[in-house]
């Protein structure tokens, strides 16, 4: 579903920071969750994934947690760089299969050097 | 792995002009595809999706509308633009993992 907001909710962190970008999802049947970055005027890239049948699954310097019981997803990005600036959604997909998904609202991630 | 190639890149149309917005998907066969409206500060709403050709589902009944002529080929238009027709318009399809999407690079349309 579309945001409803004007105003997208704003992480700023130092360089070297640990980032915490968090998303509450709305469905619970949901069984497939996706991360994605979106740099100012380019399409969403993929970052990470993770299904339902998992609790944390790790990539090269983010790992993404699900909490299925308060149906929460959150992504870590350790170490965080200016390059990761960016707006970041979490994704899930529309059961009973994956032909679409919904995305949350995002969250823009400010990295100052 | 696929690559969505979208176009173009920025338009300016004036209100009650025609639109037409081209995708096309290289590095695969019978992908689904999707077209994605992103208004500005805001997520992304699906607006049309289609698993193959000639066969299109609509999410967002609006001013819009969206065919695939081929395999490979998505196309999203409008015979009379409005003002809240504004923004920025994604094409994606199946990615090269099993269930991500791939973007394409977008189109940033602006109604005047």
């Amino acid at each position: 579903g579309e945001s409803v907001g004007l105003h997208l909710p704003t992480l700023s962190v130092q360089e070297g920071d640990n980032s915490i970008i968090n998303c509450a999802y709305s469905n619970s049947a949901s069984d497939y969750f996706i991360w994605y970055k979106q740099e100012s005027g380019k399409g969403p890239q993929f970052i990470i994934d993770i299904r339902s049948n998992m609790d944390k699954r790790q990539g090269q310097r983010v790992t993404v947690l699900l909490n299925k019981t308060v149906k929460h997803l959150s992504l870590q990005i350790a170490a965080t760089q200016p390059g990761d600036s960016a707006v970041y959604f979490c994704a899930e997909n529309d059961p009973p299969g994956y032909s679409t998904l919904t995305f949350g609202k995002g969250t823009m991630l400010l990295v100052s050097p | 792995s696929q690559t969505i190639h979208q176009w173009p890149a920025t338009l300016v149309q004036p209100v009650g002009s025609p639109l037409s917005l081209e995708c096309t998907v290289e590095g695969t066969s019978n992908p689904n595809l999707y077209w994605y409206r992103q208004a500005a500060g805001r997520g992304l709403q699906l607006l049309f999706y289609s698993v193959g050709i000639g066969q299109i589902s609509s999410e967002v009944p609006q001013n819009l509308s969206a065919s695939r002529p081929q395999d490979r080929q998505f196309i999203l238009s409008s015979k009379k633009l409005l003002l809240s027709d504004s923004g920025f318009y994604l094409c994606a399809c199946v990615g090269g993992r099993v269930y991500g999407y791939t973007f394409g690079s977008g189109t940033r349309l602006t109604v005047v």
